[in-house]
């Protein structure tokens, strides 16, 4: 099955700078890999997602890259604010079970803004 | 409005008391799986579910039966719940096909005693 690895567990930054969060993934046939914010107490919120057909995907302050040669994925933050502090979750799917198989989730980063 | 919903939210109960959490979603979704979250473990797959009558095990299956008698519901049954489980609990739901965007339900908080 797919094995996903997050780093780090824990980023503490200066507000206004940048955060980069970086995972890995096993399954070289997955195809669709989101990542989520969780706030405390509440549920995984999606906020990007990238297939494997693309390199690089952009939304505002958040990009997500993808190398499907490296099989390593990242998420950049950039102008980071006081809202973004949350555990930020990696995830793949899309492998040897179609995506019906669910998601394999990173560990997690505990993302620290640091005013 | 499209959700997805999990009953009860929060739950607290005794070594080998039977329960279920019910799952629902109204957005005609093929695809449905439960997860549970640990402290540092992230959130690890329990079961899942293709379709109506067609479910899997995922990374933890131990210990939880689930069924999938209709395609809105995929309610998880604890049969004789251990302090082990004490865990948070997402239901969460896909399309299917070419569109696996899952929605997560708000989450059970389950204590074991």
């Amino acid at each position: 099955g797919e094995n996903v690895e997050q780093h780090p567990s824990t980023l503490s930054v200066q507000e206004g700078d940048s955060a980069v969060i970086k995972c890995t993934y096993s399954d070289s046939a997955s195809n669709y890999f989101p990542w989520y914010k969780q706030e405390l107490g509440k549920r995984p919120q999606l906020i990007i997602d990238i297939r494997s057909n693309v390199g690089e995907k952009k939304d505002q302050r958040i990009a997500v890259t993808l190398n499907k040669t490296a099989k390593h994925f990242s998420l950049h933050i950039t102008e980071t604010q006081p809202e973004d502090s949350a555990v930020y979750f990696c995830a793949a799917t899309g492998g040897s079970g179609g995506g019906a198989d669910g998601l394999t989730f990173g560990k997690g980063t505990h993302l620290i803004i640091q005013p | 409005e499209a959700q997805v919903t999990q009953n009860p939210r929060y739950l607290i109960t005794v070594t080998g008391k039977k329960l279920t959490v019910t799952c629902s979603q109204n957005m005609n979704h093929e695809y449905m799986s439960w997860y549970r979250q640990d402290p540092g473990l992230g959130l690890r797959q329990i079961y899942y579910s293709m379709n109506v009558e067609v479910t899997d095990k995922g990374d933890v299956p131990e210990g939880y039966k689930v069924s999938r008698k209709e395609k809105r519901n995929f309610p998880l049954i604890l049969e004789s719940p251990s302090p082990n489980q004490t865990s948070l609990y997402f239901c969460a739901s896909s399309l299917g096909g070419s569109n696996l965007e899952q929605y997560f339900g708000p989450g059970t908080r389950l204590t074991v005693t």
